[in-house]
């Protein structure tokens, strides 16, 4: 079975500064899916950023931006130019690509906090 | 364009009782797969399902069903509720199972079992 794990509960960062949140999986696949989702206070949970894992390639998605190790099984998130509506809690997930799911696996989530 | 709705919002229920909770996906999307969200256990997978079908299924006890209607809505009941039922529970929609698809989710339901 695959887990995540987000070893960060809580992250600050000021506002206009760069902020890395880590996330390391374990899988025995090859080709899979990552996912970074973003929850505030309303609850829903929102994508931020997706990659794949065929993809050498690290995605980006205007201040977010992921830094994606494929053999270290290491998928951490950037955000740069950090705003107070990014605090959020942020969620990574992974997805299999071959079990014809759309089943996510996430971590136990990341608490951004942003101050002025 | 919609998306994806989840009702109630809040429930309130007491140990013993059942719940039903509904999803109605995205128009268009045929796959919703429902997870429970808890402060100790975080994001959990309970059941997946495609065309009226369960898919996949989480590790979760037999109190916890599941259906999905020609209409791709879905509802989840949880029989004989326990104090640790207290969740937040959330549904998300695919527009096919598997492949390259975005999961959307719905706000969710907060279920409190006192």
């Amino acid at each position: 079975a695959q887990t995540v794990t987000q070893s960060q509960p809580e992250m600050s960062v000021q506002e206009a500064e760069t902020v890395t949140l880590s996330c390391t999986y374990d899988t025995s696949e090859s080709d899979y899916y990552l996912f970074w989702y973003k929850q505030p206070p309303s609850r829903q949970m929102i994508l931020v950023i997706r990659q794949e894992a065929y993809k050498q390639q690290n995605a980006t998605e205007n201040r977010f931006s992921v830094n994606f190790q494929k053999a270290a099984k290491s998928f951490s998130l950037k955000i740069s130019d950090s705003q107070l509506g990014d605090a959020a809690m942020y969620f990574c997930a992974y997805r299999s690509a071959n079990s014809g799911y759309s089943t996510l696996t996430f971590g136990k989530g990341t608490m951004l906090l942003v101050s002025p | 364009k919609a998306g994806v709705t989840q009702t109630p919002r809040y429930l309130i229920k007491t140990r013993g009782q059942q719940v039903t909770l509904s999803c109605s996906p995205i128009s268009g999307h045929r796959s919703v797969s429902w997870y429970q969200q808890t402060p100790g256990q975080g994001l959990q997978f309970l059941f997946e399902y495609f065309s009226e079908t369960q898919r996949n299924k989480g590790n979760f006890p037999g109190r916890f069903s599941g259906r999905q209607f020609s209409n791709s809505r879905s509802e989840m009941n949880v029989s004989t509720l326990e104090l640790g039922d207290s969740a937040l529970y959330l549904c998300a929609s695919s527009l096919r199972q598997g492949l390259n698809t975005e999961a959307f989710f719905g706000q969710g339901t907060r279920l409190t079992v006192v």
